[in-house]
């Protein structure tokens, strides 16, 4: 069954824009909440994560939100560009063999 | 260069026939992992070690098989029995397998079923 949901599924932003991509989870039990970015045909790669214990987290364009009481987290790219097309992968967990993904989000930057 | 070396990148499976995805790492790390990823799906932990000699099944084993003899080298076979194993298959490791550990994946395998 899936702990975290993600949304949306797809997103088209144009060069400059922000992107949002929005993520759920169910278990409160998760403490580590990551994003991973993948670009195709390639492994995903860690691009940023947050631990509860914070609301925000902010390294370069890229922005974690995270709102406990709601059980949602979400990411934010600012000055969206073409190199950041790529689809992008919450996750959360408790410990390391139990991170749960969401289903991605496709992230299509327009020149 | 340090990092995770899956091979090959593209595999083909005969019905009937078992197969072996192949990863090794040169990270030192302790932990490896398989993970399944499907189109519209996020990835799904198959297999994962934290020693040399000991594995875990994941949330999806069925149909897989492991071994870890070396701390380097974690390899996957997709038996038969997994009826369904047209997929991309990614490697990672993390540092120990604790909480809120990096994970670090591989360029991952894809498998089809011809």
């Amino acid at each position: 069954q899936q702990q975290v949901k993600q949304s949306p599924q797809s997103l088209i932003v144009q060069k400059g824009g922000i992107s949002i991509i929005n993520c759920a989870y169910e278990n409160t039990a998760f403490d580590y909440f990551p994003w991973y970015q993948q670009f195709p045909g390639k492994g995903p790669a860690l691009l940023i994560a947050i631990r509860p214990d914070v609301s925000e987290k902010k390294e370069g364009r890229f922005t974690i939100s995270f709102n406990k009481s709601a059980k949602q987290f979400s990411l934010h790219i600012m000055d969206s560009q073409p190199g950041d097309s790529a689809t992008y992968f919450c996750a959360a967990s408790y410990n390391n063999n139990d991170m749960r993904f969401g289903a991605g989000t496709r992230l299509t930057v327009k020149p | 260069d340090g990092g995770i070396t899956q091979s090959p990148k593209y595999l083909f499976r005969k019905e009937g026939q078992n197969v072996t995805l192949s990863c090794e790492q040169n990270l030192n790390h302790d932990a490896m992992y398989w993970y399944r990823q499907d189109p519209g799906q996020g990835l799904r932990l198959i297999y994962y070690s934290q020693i040399v000699n000991d594995f875990q099944k994941g949330d999806i084993a069925e149909g897989y098989s492991v071994s870890r003899e070396k701390k380097e080298s974690f390899p996957l076979t997709v038996t038969s029995a997994q009826k369904n194993p047209t997929a991309f298959y990614l490697c990672a490791s993390s540092l120990r397998g604790a909480a809120n550990e990096k994970l670090f994946f591989g360029s991952g395998t894809q498998l089809s079923v011809l």
